[in-house]
């Protein structure tokens, strides 16, 4: 069964400084990869995904996450925070067929101005 | 186009009532996914519909159930509530999984 590792339950940067959100997964055959962010009261908004090809995969806001299959990560890196950053980030993976998904605990990434 | 549609947004009901929540998917989507989201245990999977069946189930107990229309509508119900059934829940549709799922704005459902 797949699994998925997001390391901090907590991250905490300052405006225009580099983001990290590490995610490690756990799965028996080539998985299929996501990231969401959820703003309070609402729902999960996905940021990217990778499924097959390019390794480094760029989404929405200026994020963007880079597959290491040997490493087995898929960190999600923003070069510059923004203040409307502020949320939490749920990395996801799913095998590649009809496999619901499973998520990571969870990072609250805060930024301070 | 039409996001995923979840009614309603804000539900309170006591210990031992049953209650049931809806979830319209965007058009064209056949799959519709549901998930619990509470602050102790994260995204737990409840159940995947497709084409009106059920296609993946977690591991809830019998109280929880679901079911899907033929316009790919999906509903959930949790019966005999319990004070631990407070949580968010998330409707997700999707056209094909590599595609990723879209979600609802969720259910926040309090038992008292």
């Amino acid at each position: 069964a797949q699994s998925v590792t997001q390391l901090g339950s907590h991250v905490s940067v300052s405006e225009g400084a580099l983001v990290l959100l590490r995610c490690n997964y756990s799965s028996s055959v080539p998985p299929y990869l996501f990231w969401y962010v959820q703003y309070p009261n609402q729902g999960l908004q996905l940021l990217l995904k990778y499924t097959t090809g390019a390794t480094l995969v760029k989404g929405i806001n200026g994020f963007e996450a880079e597959f290491k299959k040997s490493e087995t990560s898929f960190h999600l890196t923003k070069p510059s925070a923004h203040m409307s950053d502020a949320a939490e980030y749920f990395c996801a993976v799913t095998l590649s067929g009809n496999t619901p998904l499973v998520f990571g605990k969870g990072t609250r990434l805060s930024v301070i101005a | 186009k039409a996001g995923v549609t979840q009614t309603p947004r804000y539900l309170i009901k006591t210990r031992g009532q049953q209650v049931t929540l809806s979830c319209s998917p965007i058009s064209g989507h056949r799959s519709v996914s549901w998930y619990q989201q509470t602050p102790g245990q994260g995204l737990q999977f409840l159940f995947e519909y497709f084409s009106e069946t059920q296609r993946n189930k977690g591991n809830f107990p019998g109280r929880f159930s679901g079911r899907q229309f033929s316009n790919s509508r999906s509903e959930m119900n949790v019966s005999t509530l319990e004070l631990g059934d407070s949580a968010l829940y998330l409707c997700a549709s999707s056209l094909r999984q590599s595609g990723g799922y879209t979600f609802g704005s969720g259910t926040r459902l309090t038992v008292v």
